[in-house]
């Protein structure tokens, strides 16, 4: 089967720098994303990895180890607006080059002052 | 450019009912896909559509359909309502990419607000 793991919560102090990590098992990869939900509202894109390294967006960077089944969001100079769920997903490897993903149960963020 | 919509927001039904929920993707996306969100299980793919064809489907039981117009719109309907049905259904739509590497980015919608009782 498919699995995806990250943190539930984590707590993060405005200004500062947090990373949050996610490992997947599946078999084979297509791609992993990260999206950003505030608290009743829709998720929002963040980034896309297909290749092992760091993506950089501004204050957000990604980054993938395939070898390792592992990715990390880097979110630097926190804002108080970043306190939210990140979501972490992988493209179904079974499901070729479609829209199904598989989601992570999303860690929750709170930036405090 | 307009974003996902989804119709309606909320809606409230009882047990043993049937629910159908509307799916209207940015102009020019032909995938759409659905999730369900609740607390205890997070997003979980529903099914894909793309040009009026499902591509994808989920683990769920029967009772959940969906189809897609030719407009690309997009409706998904739970027959036999069940309290577990109450959930955020979120929808999503995507350009496809004909690259394999492309980033087949989902832009989704605000959601549909269920609550079965």
């Amino acid at each position: 089967g498919q699995n995806i793991d990250q943190p539930t919560e984590m707590t993060a102090t405005e200004g500062a720098i947090v990373q949050i990590n996610c490992t997947y098992q599946t078999s084979g990869f297509n791609g992993l994303f990260w999206y950003q939900q505030h608290a009743g509202e829709a998720p929002t894109f963040l980034s896309y990895n297909v290749l092992d390294g760091l993506e950089e967006k501004g204050r957000f960077s990604s980054f993938l180890s395939r070898s390792k089944g592992y990715s990390y969001l880097l979110l630097k100079e926190l804002q108080m607006k970043d306190s939210a769920s990140y979501l972490c997903a992988v493209r179904d490897p079974l499901a070729g080059n479609t829209g199904k993903l598989i989601f992570g149960q999303g860690t929750t963020l709170q930036v405090k002052p | 450019k307009a974003g996902v919509t989804q119709t309606p927001r909320y809606l409230i039904k009882t047990r043993g009912q049937q629910v159908t929920l509307s799916c209207s993707p940015i102009s020019g996306h032909r995938s759409v896909s659905w999730y369900q969100q609740t607390p205890g299980q997070g997003l979980q793919f529903l099914f894909e559509y793309f040009s009026e064809t499902q591509r994808n489907k989920g683990n769920f039981p029967g009772r959940f359909s969906g189809r897609q117009f030719s407009n690309s719109r997009s409706e998904m309907n739970v027959s036999t309502l069940e309290l577990g049905d109450s959930a955020l259904y979120l929808c999503a739509s995507s350009y496809e990419f004909l690259q394999t590497s492309g980033s087949y980015e989902q832009y989704f919608g605000p959601g549909t607000r269920l609550t079965v009782t």
